[in-house]
C-alpha cells in the first residue's frame, strides 16, 4: 500500500462544477504539499498546509491531521484548471517529499 | 529570481552513453532535490542535499545513477552507462527550511535512451 493514496484518479467534470480531489496518507507527516502539473511538464506548488485551510483565489486546501487527510476544492472550475494534481507528505524527521500517484483532472467547456 | 534551472531540457541518447543532467537551484536555497518521474511510477525521489552535502540517496536507483552538488548554485545527475529504463523526466527542485520549506521545481529534463 502507497504511503499516500489520492482519489480519484481521474475526474471529468464540466465547466462551472465544484471539484473535489482527496488525498489519504498513513505515516506522519511535518506538512503536506498540493501541486498542480500541467500538459508539458511544469510543476507548481499550489499550497503547502500543516493544519487548517488555506485559500488561494478559487482553489481551497484543507487538512485533517487527526484522520491523516487533505482536500483540494476547486471552485467555478475552468478549462484551464485541466492538469494533474499531486499530493504530497514532508515526512516527519525527514526533509522528504513522498507523492500520490496524482488525479487527473479534466473540465470541459 | 530566474526560479531553478535545468538542463538540457530535452536530451536523446544511445543505451550505453553517460548523460549528464544540471541544474542550478535559486539563489538562497539550502536544500535541492533530484526526481524522477515515469508513467508507471509516478514522481519519486532520487536524491536530496542538504547545504551542498548529500542526506538521503535512498532512491538512486543503482550504481550507474550519481549526483554530486561542488557548491551551492550547481547539482548534476549523471546516469553512466544510460539504458533505455531510465528514460523518464527528471526534475531538479529547491527550498529553503528558514522560509518554509516549499520547493521550487524546475522545468524537467526529458530524457530518452533510444
Amino acid at each position: 500500500k502507497n504511503e499516500v493514496e489520492q482519489s480519484p484518479q481521474n475526474l471529468t467534470a464540466q465547466e462551472g462544477e465544484f471539484i473535489t480531489i482527496n488525498c489519504s496518507y498513513s505515516v506522519g507527516i511535518s506538512a503536506l504539499h498540493w501541486l498542480q502539473q500541467h500538459p508539458g511538464g511544469g510543476i507548481v506548488s499550489l499550497f503547502m498546509l500543516s493544519s487548517g485551510k488555506k485559500k488561494h483565489g478559487r482553489l481551497i486546501a484543507t487538512i485533517n491531521i487527526q484522520e491523516k487527510h487533505s482536500s483540494l476544492h476547486i471552485t467555478a472550475s475552468h478549462p484551464r484548471d485541466s492538469a494533474v494534481y499531486i499530493c504530497a507528505v514532508d515526512i516527519q524527521g525527514a526533509q522528504k517529499l513522498v507523492f500520490g500517484q496524482g488525479t487527473r483532472l479534466t473540465i470541459n467547456p | 529570481d530566474a526560479g531553478v534551472i535545468q538542463s538540457p531540457r530535452h536530451e536523446v541518447t544511445e543505451m550505453g552513453q553517460e548523460v549528464t543532467l544540471r541544474c542550478k537551484p535559486i539563489s538562497g536555497h539550502d536544500y535541492l532535490f533530484w526526481y524522477r518521474q515515469t508513467m508507471m511510477r509516478g514522481l519519486e525521489l532520487l536524491i536530496y542535499f542538504n547545504n551542498n552535502v548529500p542526506i538521503d540517496d535512498s532512491g538512486m536507483p543503482e550504481d550507474r545513477f550519481s549526483a554530486k552538488m561542488p557548491n551551492a548554485s550547481f547539482s548534476t545527475l549523471k546516469i553512466q552507462p544510460s539504458e533505455p529504463r531510465d528514460s523518464a523526466v527528471y526534475f531538479c527542485a529547491s527550498s529553503d527550511r528558514v522560509r518554509g520549506n516549499e520547493q521550487f521545481f524546475g522545468p524537467g529534463t526529458r530524457l530518452t535512451v533510444l
